[in-house]
């Protein structure tokens, strides 16, 4: 399967911005999805089909994605933005569903 | 509002099974497909299973293959994950979730998810 990589962790401090990476194989060619995790609780989507948001996601939430890193970025980063986060792609050469592992965001 | 119930968790012994099923309404659940995904205590998220709109196409991820069956009955509003041959690395919480396409495949990310069941293989 494609494998996503995440940083495991990621700090930022309030009012700052935070990026959050996945790397993978020409992953520019994929659709690429974002979810926030708080805990406890099922995921959330945030970005979708690479840089689009769901309604209700605030705009200071964005995404990028081209080569082999797609970004999630977080501007002016809030106490309750601090939560995992997973990328997710569909493989179409294997047909599964991938997520990559996780990145915590800890708001300083 | 568009909600997804998940029922059927609970602890089950090695080798024995497990159906699990999920609950859709506030959207026209025939027109969508489905997700089983998974997160074991303290990891991160792992999709186990699709099924399309019409139950026609099926994805497993590759630990599943022969032992969960993903199944829908579009006039119940409702799909299923038959779990046979439960194995301890099988205990997590498992959500049920819409993608967001209206694909054959799941292309358009998980925009729906239920508050998640849990399920425990232990003797």
């Amino acid at each position: 399967s494609h494998v996503l990589t995440q940083p495991p962790s990621v700090s930022v401090a309030p009012g700052k911005t935070a990026r959050i990476t996945c790397g993978g194989s020409n992953i520019g060619t994929k659709s690429v999805h974002w979810y926030q995790q708080q805990p406890g609780q099922a995921p959330v989507l945030v970005i979708y089909y690479d840089s689009d948001r769901p309604s209700g996601i605030p705009e200071r939430i964005s995404g990028s994605n081209s080569g082999n890193t797609a970004t999630l970025t977080i501007s002016r980063v809030e106490a309750g933005d601090e939560a995992d986060y997973y990328c997710q792609v569909w493989d179409s050469f294997t047909d599964h569903v991938v997520f990559g592992g996780g990145t915590k965001l800890t708001v300083l | 509002q568009v909600q997804l119930v998940e029922s059927g968790g609970g602890v089950v012994q090695p080798g024995r099974s497990l159906r699990l099923s999920c609950a859709a309404s506030g959207f026209t659940f025939s027109s969508y497909g489905m997700h089983w995904v998974r997160q074991a205590p303290g990891k991160g998220l792992e999709w186990v299973t699709f099924i399309s709109y019409d139950g026609i196409n099926k994805y497993y991820v590759d630990s599943v293959k022969g032992r969960f069956t993903i199944s829908r009955d579009n006039s119940k509003n409702t799909f299923y994950v038959q779990m046979n041959s439960l194995r301890p690395e099988d205990t997590a919480v498992y959500y049920c979730a819409k993608d967001s396409s209206g694909s054959q495949i799941p292309v358009g990310g998980v925009d729906v998810w239920g508050q998640g069941t849990t399920v425990t293989v232990s003797s």
